[in-house]
């Protein structure tokens, strides 16, 4: 199994201000993963991020408002860039464990949970 | 394209009773299917999964679930609900086992009756 912390726990900011959250993995992983938890809602991948390349972004997330840092194997970062009530969510992320095809799993840090006033 | 339908917002249960929690899933591929469990502030955790053989999967914590093709569900069950299942379920759905590719569903909350 992966732990994984995250910082901040949970964090109340200022419209336009911009977060940085910070994923720290107990052991060296290929591939780590951003959600976002709307209020109510389910989870939401934001992009893929891998070491030594730019991160990967679904659809209907930029690089521009969700920059990502990906500096070593057990490290990452999102940050919340220029933040709307809109982006009050909890964001959570997510590596892949396990070994072989049919054993690996996703595992989750605890989230951030963020507040927009 | 895979999708996920989670039937019911938020169910409850009396404690000892029986847990039954529904996901249909849509999927062009076989899929693999998983249930998460969100504790209050807390991260996901995995309950169970299936990927291959067996249809019926036994998870942590006394839950299982039986995934049926020809009905496209992956219901989970636990037969007697304790206080401390109340949580936040989600059902999942991946056409690979990639965590990359994983498709959650809306989430159901269950709450335990005393």
């Amino acid at each position: 199994s992966a732990v994984i912390s995250q910082k901040p726990s949970r964090d109340i900011c200022q419209r336009g201000t911009s977060l940085t959250i910070q994923c720290q993995v107990d052991s060296q992983v290929t591939m780590m993963f951003w959600y976002r938890q709307q209020p109510g809602q389910s989870l939401t991948l934001i992009a893929t991020a891998n070491q030594g390349s730019e991160a990967t972004y679904e659809s209907g997330f930029v690089i521009d408002k969700f920059p990502i840092s990906r500096p070593n194997l057990t490290f990452s970062t999102l940050t919340v860039s220029n933040m709307s009530p809109e982006d009050s969510s909890i964001y959570l992320c997510s590596v892949e464990g396990g070994r072989g095809r049919w054993n690996t799993e996703a595992f989750f840090g605890q989230g951030t949970r963020l507040t927009v006033v | 394209a895979q999708s996920v339908t989670q039937l019911g917002s938020h169910v409850s249960v009396s404690e000892g009773a029986l847990v039954l929690l529904r996901c249909n899933y849509s999927s062009s591929v076989p899929p693999y299917l998983f249930w998460y469990v969100q504790y209050p502030n807390q991260g996901l955790q995995l309950l169970l999964k299936y990927t291959t053989g067996a249809t019926l999967v036994k998870g942590i914590n006394g839950f299982e679930a039986e995934f049926k093709k020809s009905e496209t569900s992956f219901h989970l069950t636990k037969p007697s609900a304790h206080m401390s299942d109340a949580a936040e379920y989600f059902c999942a759905v991946s056409a690979y086992s990639s965590a990359s590719k994983i498709i959650f569903g809306s989430g159901t909350r269950l709450s335990i009756r005393p």
